[in-house]
């Protein structure tokens, strides 16, 4: 099956400093990629949606200038926390979906702590 | 507006007792439908999906789940729970075309008594 997946699956940083999220796509061509917030006992929130080559759109209330995105290419995405802050400390999940599929196959999350 | 009710939000039954979570929609037009579960700390495994044809779709871990059009409903059942069963399990709804962005629900969480 399709695989995805995250690294790292956990990080601690100081508040200020940037952290790097990579999603990848193991085994098939991701034109789109998903990332998702998810706080405690609580459902997935849509943060934003990347296509390969092109601009991610944003979720309405999410900052795109803290929360970049780079699609740079057909198995990988990343997620960049500028400047994080203690409330930007969550579980950070990505997925993936590929040509005609109507599937997403989900990473295995990252969970980030911010001090 | 577009919403996916999981109506419960936490269900607890017996190893070995048969389950049912219930999962309801609003969408404009009939959508892909899915069902994720999520251990604890991890990502989300698809279990099925439903797009066309027969409205009993059979996923993974002996999971089924049932497309009634008229009731705007995809509820997920097993017919006998394990103890490996107990984790968060998500429904979502997803467009027939274009974006493919899932609406989520709230998720309900089983636990599972020895």
């Amino acid at each position: 099956g399709a695989v995805v997946s995250q690294h790292p699956s956990w990080v601690i940083c100081k508040s200020g400093t940037s952290v790097k999220i990579e999603c990848r796509s193991l085994d098939f061509q991701a034109t789109t990629m998903f990332w998702y917030r998810q706080f405690p006992k609580q459902s997935l929130m849509l943060m934003a949606t990347s296509n390969e080559g092109s601009k991610a759109t944003y979720e309405q209330g999410v900052e795109k200038d803290k929360f970049l995105i780079n699609h740079a290419s057909l198995t990988l995405s990343t997620l960049t926390v500028t400047s994080a802050h203690p409330e930007d400390s969550s579980f950070y999940i990505c997925s993936s979906r590929g040509g005609f599929q109507e599937t997403q196959y989900f990473g295995p999350g990252t969970r980030l702590l911010v001090l | 507006a577009q919403s996916v009710t999981q109506p419960d939000i936490h269900i607890t039954v017996s190893e070995g007792a048969s389950l049912e979570l219930r999962c309801n929609y609003s969408y404009g037009a009939t959508p892909y439908l899915f069902w994720y579960v999520q251990s604890p700390g991890q990502g989300l495994q698809l279990l099925l999906k439903y797009f066309s044809g027969d409205t009993l779709v059979q996923g993974i871990k002996g999971f089924e789940a049932e497309f009634k059009r008229s009731q705007s409903s995809f509820n997920l059942r097993k017919p006998s729970v394990h103890w490996s069963d107990a984790a968060e399990y998500f429904c979502a709804v997803g467009p027939t075309s274009g974006t493919y962005k899932y609406i989520f629900g709230t998720g309900t969480r089983l636990k599972v008594l020895a």
